[in-house]
């Protein structure tokens, strides 16, 4: 089966300029993930949606940060105004319908989006 | 937040050596995971052990978790240089609303020389 895809993987702005991150999950994955991940350190969730409904956004600067799930299939991943701390690797992941579903709920990556605001 | 705190933080290595890595956590988990992440790449998922198994295996992986500790270690065998990359667990908490949630430890950056 195919992978979840993000592009682009490589994205460099200036501060307070804007930016957008797509994310197309594994077929059939009802829920999908993004994360932003700091260099030498773990991925902090952003944002968890369920089908296209928002499960957990508790992590989301929401000032300028927004994200948005059409048809609960692709995602997409806002920044604006950008600041020199968002630079970092942003991930999409997917993954089968929560707990009760036959792998529980392993998550399946994209290779990430590496942004750098300078 | 961090959930799990892992350590060494770095851990290098020879082939064939076997490696270790810790991982604790703080609060009740329904789940552990472990997750490899190669440079420049996504995780991909390694391992999970559910919270009433003690012991799990899979290849050269055999992963342990200690509830009553909070604490789950993972052993690579027979380390090979391609095992070179970041390794991460990840905790699905007991019960609450975050339907399938993770929270990810801060990793493991090993290194296996040729």
């Amino acid at each position: 089966e195919a992978g979840v895809a993000q592009s682009p993987r490589y994205k460099i702005i200036e501060k307070r300029q804007s930016v957008a991150f797509w994310c197309n999950p594994i077929s059939g994955h009802a829920t999908l993930y993004w994360y932003q991940q700091i260099l030498g350190q773990g991925p902090k969730l952003l944002i968890q949606f369920q089908n296209n409904g928002v499960v957990d956004d508790s992590q989301l600067p929401k000032d300028r940060f927004s994200a948005e799930r059409l048809k609960g299939v692709d995602s997409t991943l806002k920044i604006q105004p950008a600041k020199l701390e968002d630079s970092a690797v942003y991930l999409c992941a997917s993954s089968r319908v929560g707990q009760g579903a036959p792998l529980g709920n392993i998550q399946y990556f994209g290779a990430g989006t590496r942004l750098s605001v300078l | 937040s961090q959930q799990g705190e892992e350590d060494p933080q770095a851990l290098s290595i020879q082939e064939g050596e076997n490696a270790t890595m810790n991982c604790s956590y703080k609060t009740s988990i329904n789940n552990l995971q472990w997750y490899r992440q190669n440079s420049g790449r996504g995780l991909v998922h390694l391992i999970l052990i559910r919270s009433n198994e003690r012991e799990k295996h899979s290849g050269r992986l055999r992963v342990t978790l200690d509830t009553s500790k909070k604490s789950s270690s993972l052993l690579i065998t027979a380390s090979r240089a391609a095992d070179t990359a970041s390794y991460f667990c990840a905790t699905a908490r007991a019960g609450g609303t975050s339907y399938g949630k993770l929270t990810f430890g801060q990793g493991t950056i090993l290194t296996v020389h040729p």
